[in-house]
């Protein structure tokens, strides 16, 4: 499965959109992008997962480029219990395996 | 829907003693179920890989006789740390892979927290 980049950390002020950026150079065209997010001390959360067209769910949206090399999970409306540990992990349809890389920690500020 | 339970939450061991940890799909039933650990301050590493009725397949560097996994059914697993030591505690998490029509989705439980003294 293709590796993934992401900033170790960023702050979003309660209310606004949380923009989580996410490279993933080396994708190849049968790879899909998967989001998952850790509260401390809890299991991973699934959010969101796309191949080529951008998604939406009632959580978050996916914004892959056209070239399917980057892409960007949008938060809308930021709250402090998004306060996290965000991980973009790209995976093989098919393959059952999720391989976490270290993630972005997103701190939601009052 | 698609929940997954881990039972104990916590444990508290002593060194030497084993401890056995229960994955449980409560909604669903699991094609595949996988076990990782999570250190402090460090990213969720796989341990293993278990279908049912099937023998765990482990990744490299975990040692299957010292964590033990059974796979009975298609809705319960459970890890057996074995002479469980100080160096063993750790946060320890299943998931459940459900198979849905498009690529396989996984879901995991809240994770168990061993400790050993």
């Amino acid at each position: 499965d293709a590796k993934t980049t992401q900033p170790t950390s960023m702050d979003c002020a309660e209310g606004r959109a949380a923009n989580l950026p996410c490279n993933h150079s080396t994708i190849s065209g049968n790879e899909y992008v998967y989001w998952y997010r850790q509260i401390h001390s809890q299991g991973p959360q699934y959010i969101i997962h796309g191949l080529k067209n951008n998604e939406t769910n009632e959580m978050a949206s996916l914004i892959i480029t056209e070239d399917r090399k980057s892409s960007t999970l949008i938060l809308p409306h930021a709250t402090l219990r998004d306060t996290a540990v965000y991980y973009c992990i790209v995976r093989n349809f098919g393959n059952e395996k999720l391989t976490f890389g270290t993630g972005t920690r997103l701190t939601i500020i009052p | 829907g698609a929940v997954v339970s881990q039972h104990p939450s916590w444990v508290i061991c002593k060194s030497g003693t084993s401890v056995k940890i229960e994955c449980r799909s409560l909604d669903f039933q699991a094609t595949t179920m996988f076990w990782y650990r999570q250190f402090p301050k460090q990213s969720l590493m796989l341990m293993a890989t278990s279908n049912e009725g099937s023998k765990a397949t482990y990744e490299q560097g975990v040692e299957k006789d010292k964590f033990l996994i059974n796979h009975a059914s298609l809705t319960l697993s459970t890890l057996t740390v074995t002479s469980a030591h100080p160096e063993d505690s750790s946060f320890y998490i299943c998931s459940a892979s459900l198979l849905a029509g498009g690529p396989l989705e996984q879901f995991f439980g809240p994770g168990t927290r061993l400790t050993v003294l």
